[in-house]
């Protein structure tokens, strides 16, 4: 699976949106790009995927450039609760397993 | 989405005992699920592949004779950490797919071995 490159840290403030990049350069033609997070002493949780086109979903937007060498994940409107790790991954389709890198530490903050 | 349960979720256990540690699906049927672990502050690793009817795929560097697992339904793995050293205390987290796009996860095992 390609390798991906995130902030170590980001800061965010409530009720603003939360931008998350994510570099892979070396991402395959039928390789996804995965989102993830994981607040702390939990389980990841599934946030939302994509192979080339823009995602949607209720808990956030994925924009994937048209070279598909990076992503950014958009958390429209952050709450407190959004305070987590967030895990970008890319990962052959229909191959399940998910390799995780050091992700991105998003703080919230009123 | 998709459940998958884990029990227990923490446990501390003596130096030299066993641990065993389940991961349900609780409304998909799983052929495979994977098993992690994470130590504080650091990201998660993967330790082994569990296919439903054959043995475990491990990842490199886990010794296989040292942390068992059984995958013996659809819906149930169980990772079993044998005679635990205070180095095995780590956060366990199994995870499990429905259809091949989405993975989902429990929500993890704290051992913390005196």
């Amino acid at each position: 699976d390609a390798k991906t490159t995130q902030p170590t840290s980001m800061d965010c403030a409530e009720g603003r949106a939360a931008n998350l990049p994510c570099n892979h350069s070396t991402i395959s033609g039928n390789e996804y790009v995965y989102w993830y997070r994981q607040i702390h002493s939990q389980g990841p949780q599934y946030i939302i995927h994509g192979l080339k086109n823009n995602e949607t979903n209720e808990m956030a937007s994925l924009i994937i450039t048209e070279d598909r060498k990076s992503s950014t994940l958009i958390l429209p409107h952050a709450t407190l609760r959004d305070t987590a790790v967030y895990y970008c991954i890319v990962r052959l389709t229909g191959f399940q397993k998910l390799v995780f890198g050091t992700g991105t530490r998003l703080l919230v903050s009123p | 989405g998709a459940v998958v349960s884990q029990h227990p979720s923490w446990v501390i256990c003596k130096s030299g005992t066993s641990v065993k540690i389940e991961c349900r699906s609780l409304d998909f049927q799983a052929t495979t699920m994977f098993w992690y672990r994470q130590f504080p502050k650091q990201s998660l690793m993967l330790m082994a592949t569990s296919n439903e009817g054959s043995k475990a795929t491990y990842e490199q560097g886990v010794e296989k004779d040292k942390f068992l697992i059984n995958h013996a339904s659809l819906t149930l793995s169980t990772l079993t950490v044998t005679s635990a050293h205070p180095e095995d205390s780590s956060f366990y987290i199994c995870s499990a797919g429905e259809g091949v796009e989405k993975l989902f996860f429990g929500s993890g095992t704290q051992l913390s071995v005196l």
